[in-house]
């Protein structure tokens, strides 16, 4: 069965920088593409990004770029989502999610998801 | 970028009851690439519709998709207690957008 696994909670001060992996199983890593949402406490979703296993091709949101950077590494089937210069307004929980059809050169919908993982950035 | 407007923000319905949840995009959507989510409290958003009108696996036939261009719709025939939960429209393909969620709850 498919499954992503991400890492543990974060408490990181402003100007700081955050990495947070997502651990694939049960498919060929490779053949999807992931991509990384975020949720701010009691508010919507926003998508930050998309990567491409097969590639490393990847596109990121407007308002996020620059300060962003995901990677991935096919021998342990792990994508990476690194968020460089933190302010309080990127306290949320980010989830990474698969793309629902393989093989595509474009973000897809997300059929599987990982439980999120909490970023707290305070000083 | 292509901003989702969902409409209503909240709607208050009781089971058995049928739901009628829309979604305006700013920009035409190509190819139907948008998909409906669902989430409870706690927990990662779930996938129920893609291809504007296409249910996911696993997806109760209580749930159907619509529309296409600016203006879509998902609908939920008949209300189950399990239903009530926040619903996102998202427009995917070069770059993708959330709507800000319509949240249904119980009346």
């Amino acid at each position: 069965q498919v499954q992503l696994v991400q890492s543990g909670a974060e408490v990181k001060k402003p100007g700081a920088s955050v990495k947070v992996s997502c651990k694939a199983s049960g498919y060929t890593f490779r053949r999807y593409g992931i991509n990384w949402v975020r949720q701010a406490p009691g508010q919507g979703l926003e998508w930050m990004g998309w990567i491409n296993p097969y590639n490393g091709y990847s596109s990121y949101a407007q308002q996020i770029q620059g300060r962003l950077t995901m990677t991935t590494d096919t021998s342990t089937s792990t994508a990476y989502m690194e968020l460089s210069s933190l302010r309080s307004d990127d306290t949320a929980v980010y989830f990474c999610g698969r793309d629902a059809n393989a093989l595509t050169d474009v973000p897809q919908s997300v059929d599987y998801w990982g439980p999120g993982t909490l970023v707290t950035v305070s000083s | 970028e292509n901003v989702l407007t969902q409409s209503p923000g909240t709607l208050s319905l009781s089971p058995g009851e049928r739901a009628t949840l829309s979604c305006r995009a700013s920009q035409t959507i190509s190819s139907s690439s948008l998909a409906w989510y669902q989430q409870k409290p706690g927990q990662a958003p779930r996938l129920l519709i893609y291809g504007a009108s296409s249910r996911a696996t696993g997806i109760p036939d209580r749930f159907s998709g619509s529309g296409s261009g600016t203006d879509f719709t998902l609908t939920i025939g008949s209300l189950e207690p399990e239903d009530f939960a926040v619903y996102y429209c998202q427009q995917y393909g070069r770059s993708p957008t959330f709507g800000q969620g319509t949240r249904l709850e119980i009346k």
